[in-house]
């Protein structure tokens, strides 16, 4: 399996532009997680799916993000307005049931 | 709670060495305790795990131990080498989330 896999690595937009994150997980896994990484809050869980259902959103800063999962191979992350506070390393990963968590390489943003 | 406490934030030895990197956690209901390597410009990957029936867990150089009664585990790294140099996090699952700590910087100098 190529594992999780990300697009874009890279994204770099302006203030007020929407921005689209993706995300395929490993096949067969049916938990996907979305974590935004910074230097100072760390790893933040923002939001996850179970058989393509979210969860639990509570880590989710505010109305400008949201995430969905049409089906169990692709998920996406959409930032509408984008601030430059948003910018960080975004990762998708995703589990079997109760196994181990496998994340993907991550999309940096920067929000100028 | 959910948190998860790791030390220490920066750790630097010399090639050959071991490195030890500790975390604790408070609640009763964890059971997965995975460790996890980033490298610079990838995402995190992990590199062992233990779960609470087990109390140490071994592959080549790396060892994780356990002790459910103190609530902590801790990541063990011998004969260290210059392509060990990661952020290390540590991470606990309680239910279907995973709770992460905020991770030691590992210098191996040559």
């Amino acid at each position: 399996d190529a594992g999780v896999i990300q697009s874009p690595r890279h994204e770099v937009t302006e203030m007020g532009q929407e921005v689209t994150l993706r995300c395929k997980p490993i096949s067969g896994h049916d938990y996907l997680f979305w974590y935004r990484q910074t230097m100072m809050r760390g790893l933040e869980l923002l939001i996850y799916f179970n058989n393509n259902v979210p969860i639990d959103d509570s880590g989710m800063p505010e109305d400008r993000f949201s995430a969905k999962m049409p089906n169990a191979s692709f998920s996406t992350l959409k930032i509408q307005p984008s601030e430059p506070r948003d910018s960080a390393v975004y990762f998708c990963a995703s589990t079997p049931g109760f196994g181990e968590q496998y994340f993907g390489p991550g999309t940096r943003l920067t929000v100028t | 709670g959910e948190n998860v406490e790791q030390h220490p934030s920066t750790l630097s030895v010399q090639e050959g060495d071991s490195a030890v990197i500790k975390c604790t956690y408070s609640d009763s209901a964890s059971n997965y305790f995975p460790w996890y390597k980033q490298e610079l410009g990838k995402g995190p990957q992990l590199i062992i795990d233990i779960r609470s029936n087990v109390g140490e867990k071994k592959d080549q150089r790396i060892a994780v131990t356990l002790n459910k009664t103190a609530k902590h585990f801790s990541l063990h790294i011998t004969e260290t080498q210059p392509e060990d140099s990661a952020v290390y996090f540590c991470a606990k699952r309680s239910g279907n989330q995973f709770y992460f700590g905020t991770g030691t910087s590992l210098t191996v100098i040559p």
